[in-house]
């Protein structure tokens, strides 16, 4: 299988400061169709995770464009350029190049 | 909107058999992969189950194979996992994920049932 790591495992951002996530996989995610099959979710306190970027860049629907997602091969990043009140929760990466899917152990966000 | 709600979670006893179902609504169920992804507090999210639009194709992850069956009705926009031979590693919340339609990972989450394996 697929393993994902994420960094950092908890993330304290100041509301309005942009932050970082870091999701490294054990194969590389890029297929010759040029894809990265790498999706970001967050699940917020409560609730079911929800889709934020899949293939790697592409924002889903309804995602604030504070969301950006890149990178290619083995090394993905998620950014937020200024993170706000209602982003807290867990970041989790997961791979869809090869079954089973695999997600990351999860990044904690929570405001300074 | 598109929904999906689960439901058949509860307390079962090691070595028991629990069914989960899952009603979808809001969207041309018959048109989608659907899956069942788990989640623990000690190992996270968990990938189990996934099945075709027509039901043709199922797979697994390798820890509940021969254990779970992944089966859906499109007639009643439903999909549903049978669960043989529960363990404690089992207990988890499960929720039912819609495929995205070109196949890379899950668009729609339900609000997950809770299934606990103990005795």
């Amino acid at each position: 299988d697929i393993v994902m790591t994420q960094s950092p495992l908890s993330l304290p951002v100041t509301p309005g400061e942009p932050a970082s996530i870091s999701c490294r996989s054990s194969q590389s995610l890029l297929r010759t169709n040029g894809n990265n099959y790498l999706d970001w979710y967050l699940q917020k306190p409560g609730q079911s995770p929800q889709l934020l970027i899949y293939l790697g860049s592409n924002r889903a629907s309804g995602v604030p464009d504070r969301f950006s997602g890149s990178g290619s091969g083995t090394d993905f990043t998620l950014e937020i350029s200024r993170v706000e009140a209602e982003d807290v929760g867990v970041y989790y990466c997961m791979q869809s190049l090869q079954s089973p899917v695999t997600f990351g152990q999860g990044t904690r966000l929570e405001i300074k | 909107e598109v929904q999906v709600v689960e439901s058949g979670g509860g307390l079962v006893q090691p070595g028991g058999s629990l069914r989960l179902s899952c009603a979808a609504s809001g969207f041309t169920f018959s048109s989608y992969w659907m899956s069942w992804v788990r989640q623990t507090p000690g190992k996270g999210l968990e990938y189990v189950a996934h099945i075709k639009q027509d039901g043709s194709e199922k797979y697994y992850v390798g820890s509940v194979e021969g254990r779970f069956t992944i089966s859906r009705d499109n007639a009643k926009n439903s999909l549903y996992l049978q669960m043989n031979g529960l363990r404690a590693d089992d207990t988890a919340v499960y929720y039912c994920a819609r495929v995205r339609d070109d196949g890379t990972g899950f668009d729609y989450w339900g609000q997950g049932t809770l299934v606990t394996v103990s005795s």
